[in-house]
């Protein structure tokens, strides 16, 4: 699975958009972008996953470049609750194969401040 | 729908002991996994069952084993335990949806403190 590299924290004032980049440069095509949120010692939340396209739901949306180096998750309107560590994972998945296993890094930590 | 559970959700054990934790997925989820968070290594992962089977495994040793039962559900099992097993146990669930991406979805874990 390929490497992901992201800052390790970030601050966002509420109300305004969380923008948390990450780098994903040796990806290889059958690897899809997942993004998962930790709140203090709580079980990860899913939030949002990706090929090549952008996508959207409820909770964020995210952009992944042209050449699929890198991505971007985007909070549009970032609340106190949003604060937690967020990991961006990249994952093989082929047509006979889904396998359970993620590698985590390090993750960005984002602060929503007031 | 019920998320996926984990319990005890707190445990207290000694140094040689042995401990069982268990879970159970999502409705319909087929596959089990478990990872440990502690705060020098992070998030790692143990193993995964599907249908009752270990498919994959990660680099833990032989102490931490697991199983998964017909209804899905999964043990893990530590024994002998050791000081730096005090960690934060997290089960996932997912379906496995051939051809498509899968999504796991984590449980709120086990809090296992080593004395």
């Amino acid at each position: 699975d390929a490497k992901t590299t992201q800052p390790p924290s970030m601050d966002c004032a509420e109300g305004r958009a969380a923008n948390l980049p990450c780098n994903h440069s040796t990806i290889s095509g059958n690897e899809y972008v997942y993004w998962y949120r930790q709140i203090h010692s709580q079980g990860p939340q899913y939030i949002i996953h990706g090929l090549k396209n952008n996508e959207t739901n409820e909770m964020a949306s995210l952009i992944i470049t042209e050449d699929r180096k890198s991505s971007t998750l985007i909070l549009p309107h970032a609340t106190l609750r949003d604060t937690a560590v967020y990991y961006c994972i990249v994952r093989v998945v082929t047509l006979t194969s889904n396998t359970g296993k993620l590698i985590f890094g390090q993750g960005t930590t984002l602060q929503v401040k007031p | 729908k019920a998320g996926v559970t984990q319990t005890p959700r707190y445990l207290i054990k000694t140094r040689g002991q042995q401990v069982t934790l268990s879970c159970s997925p999502i409705s319909g989820h087929r596959s089990v996994s478990w990872y440990q968070q502690t705060p020098g290594q992070g998030l790692q992962f143990l193993f995964e069952y599907f249908s009752e089977t270990q498919r994959n495994k990660g680099n833990f040793p032989g102490r931490f084993s697991g199983r998964q039962f017909s209804n899905s559900r999964s043990e893990m099992n530590v024994s002998t335990l050791e000081l730096g097993d005090s960690a934060l146990y997290l089960c996932a669930s997912s379906l496995v949806r051939l051809g498509g991406a899968d999504t796991q979805y984590f449980g709120p874990g086990t809090r296992l403190t080593v004395l």
